[in-house]
């Protein structure tokens, strides 16, 4: 079955620390790649997608992320995490294109804590 | 531009009420859709269309049906409220610039339902 997996449920990290969210994903083709942030009572914000190219994308907040096609993977990195990056961070994809569905499947989140 | 709005914003229903949450988008898209967010779960897809007059089931349909009469309204409605749909819904809209081309999915503010 099609799916995505965030392995963390829940990281800690102290600020100033790098980061790093793991999210790998079950297709049989190269699915559209997301990573959106909710912060506690807020809606989804978009950080970064991938469709194709590049594998390492830019995002917003200093965000990156690397797709590695060998390994399904579409990790979430960041070199110095601040203290406002707490939040819950989600890996989504949409099926390949032919599919035309136009909808997301969610991994279950992680929620990252930064320590002063 | 409003983009995504969703009302209410909360809602306490009794078990067997039925309801109705509205999702209106202002920015032409075809392609909406409805997810549901509980915790450790992520958001899961409960239905979508893909323009109006298309709908279609996503994962978690049960206890929802959905129309979509015009591009800008995508209401979805609990028909016997049940304690298992005590969720946060966030309702999306996005466009397809063709194929192949890039798209984004945006999220309305979410509302918060409980079912006692």
């Amino acid at each position: 079955a099609q799916s995505v997996t965030q392995p963390d449920i829940h990281i800690t990290v102290s600020e100033g620390a790098s980061l790093e969210l793991r999210c790998n994903y079950s297709y049989g083709a190269t699915p559209y790649l997301f990573w959106y942030v909710q912060s506690p009572g807020q809606g989804l914000q978009l950080l970064l997608k991938y469709f194709s190219g590049d594998t390492l994308v830019q995002g917003i907040k200093g965000f990156e992320a690397e797709f590695k096609r060998s390994q399904s993977s579409f990790n979430l990195r960041k070199p110095s995490v601040h203290w406002s990056d707490a939040a819950e961070y989600f890996c989504a994809v949409d099926p390949p294109m032919d599919t035309g569905r136009r909808a997301l499947t969610f991994g279950s989140g992680t929620r990252l804590q930064v320590q002063p | 531009n409003a983009g995504v709005t969703q009302t209410p914003k909360f809602q306490v229903l009794k078990t067997g009420q039925s309801m109705t949450l509205q999702c209106a988008q202002d920015m032409n898209h075809e392609y909406m859709s409805w997810y549901r967010q509980d915790p450790g779960m992520g958001l899961r897809l409960i239905h979508y269309s893909v323009g109006a007059g298309i709908t279609d089931q996503g994962e978690v349909p049960n206890g929802y049906n959905v129309s979509r009469s015009t591009t800008e309204d995508f209401p979805l409605r609990l028909l016997s409220a049940a304690p298992s749909q005590t969720s946060v819904y966030f309702c999306a809209s996005s466009y397809s610039s063709g194929i192949g081309l890039s798209y984004e999915q945006y999220f309305g503010p979410g509302t918060r339902l409980t079912v006692t």
